[in-house]
């Protein structure tokens, strides 16, 4: 069966320093990927996501970048951390016809 | 365009009772519509998904509505309980796309017992 895994679970990072999030996924190949951050009491804001090894598309513009390495590795990152990036970030894999499973996040606290 | 519109922001229902959740789309290629329930702290979960050539679908006490001419969709939660308590959010992509979900904003339920 498919698993993805997201870790960190909680995070509290200074300012300006910097972030680096990773996701697997286990038991699919070619999968895509997808970064979303959700504000405290607010709704899901995609971040980013990837069709395959190397291609990333941003869909917002920001401190925040993104890699994906391997078919199933998916990382996000920061050179400088921001208070602003402080949030819930979930990690996700398309599962057509399915629609998302979603990682169990990580809680980001930016001090 | 893109947008997802979904309201209300927060409701508080009684057990036993119906609990309505409501959304709008203005993108005539999305075609896909699922509902995600999530808990504290935890990613959300698929909850149930309707493709547009349907207007309806049941799944135990969750019952997705489609208007497709209206643009809009509800999730109908039937004998809510207070396990039901949760955000649950609407979302819609265009399927043979690359797939991503634009999330509406969340309603907040809360099952009084």
């Amino acid at each position: 069966s498919q698993t993805i895994h997201q870790w960190p679970a909680t995070l509290v990072q200074p300012v300006g320093s910097p972030l680096s999030l990773e996701c697997t996924v286990e038991g699919t190949s070619n999968p895509n990927l997808y970064w979303y951050r959700q504000a405290a009491g607010r709704g899901l804001q995609l971040l980013f996501y990837s069709v395959g090894i190397g291609q990333i598309s941003s869909e917002v513009p920001q401190n925040l970048s993104a890699s994906r390495p391997q078919d199933r590795q998916f990382i996000l990152s920061s050179k400088k951390l921001l208070l602003s990036d402080s949030g819930f970030y979930l990690c996700a894999w398309g599962d057509k016809p399915y629609g998302y499973t979603f990682g169990s996040g990580t809680r980001l606290t930016v001090v | 365009q893109q947008q997802v519109k979904q309201s209300p922001q927060s409701l508080i229902v009684q057990k036993g009772g119906i609990s309505i959740i409501n959304c709008a789309y203005e993108n005539t290629a999305f075609d896909y519509f699922p509902w995600y329930q999530q808990f504290p702290g935890k990613g959300p979960a698929l909850l149930i998904a309707i493709r547009p050539d349907v207007s309806e679908k049941k799944e135990g006490r969750f019952t997705i509505s489609f208007n497709k001419s209206a643009k809009q969709f509800s999730l109908h939660i039937m004998d809510s309980q207070p396990g039901d308590s949760a955000t649950y959010f609407c979302a819609a992509s265009k399927y043979r796309n690359t797939g991503k979900l634009i999330f509406g904003q969340g309603t907040t339920l809360q099952v009084k017992p």
